[in-house]
């Protein structure tokens, strides 16, 4: 079964401070996902990594997939408010169209 | 349409009821999901569709949870003999063939006495 542990589970911070969370597995995935919701909605999808080493920036947020895809970090530099929500990463498995998620990283940034 | 729209948003039942679930993907996506997400937790898959036909159903949790695409566009959930620990969030997310980037509806929100 393949699973994906994030950390931390929940993450209290003030505004204008950095974070990391992070997506690990013991499973090597095709791709790797990040997304963000708010309460009351569903994901919005932030970012697709399909490479082992890949980085990719949007904003102030980092997105780095590990050397052997099993694992990703998601770096936020400067957290505002705006960024409060429950940030979920996703993989898919080699050789087929299901993505399983993780449990998510709740985040609060306190102006 | 110009989202995934999912009615109702809001299901409240009773235990042992039977309850339907929709969703209207976006046109032209021909790869659905579903998803269930209990409060603290992520989407926990159901089934994936690829046109009308069930490519994976492994994530049911049993048989009383069904789920059709009769003409590969809108998608129904069906659950029989509702229990409290159906209560939860159902998500529906589609996308375009190969369907690398999915995108959600709001959800169901089920909620069994």
């Amino acid at each position: 079964t393949q699973l994906l542990e994030q950390s931390p589970q929940f993450l209290s911070i003030q505004e204008g401070e950095n974070l990391t969370v992070y997506c690990n597995s013991s499973s090597v995935f095709s791709s790797l996902q990040w997304y963000r919701q708010e309460p009351g909605e569903g994901p919005v999808l932030l970012v697709t990594v399909v490479t082992g080493g890949e980085v990719k920036k949007l904003k102030r947020l980092t997105f780095q997939f590990g050397d052997a895809r099993k694992d990703s970090s998601l770096h936020i530099t400067a957290a505002q408010p705006g960024d409060t929500g429950l940030y979920l990463c996703a993989g898919r498995n080699t050789g087929g169209f299901k993505t399983i998620f993780g449990a998510g990283t709740r985040l609060f940034v306190k102006a | 349409g110009a989202g995934v729209s999912q009615t109702p948003s809001n299901k409240v039942t009773e235990k042992g009821k039977y309850v339907e679930l929709r969703c209207d993907p976006i046109s032209g996506h021909t790869a659905l999901y579903w998803y269930r997400q209990s409060l603290g937790q992520g989407p926990e898959f159901l089934i994936y569709f690829q046109g009308t036909g069930a490519a994976d159903d492994s994530g049911l949790p049993n048989d009383r949870f069904f789920a059709v695409r009769p003409e590969g566009s809108v998608s129904t959930l069906k659950i029989q003999r509702t229990e409290r620990g159906d209560s939860a969030v159902y998500l529906c997310a589609t996308g375009s063939s190969g369907a690398n980037v999915l995108t959600f509806g709001a959800g169901s929100r089920l909620t069994v006495l």
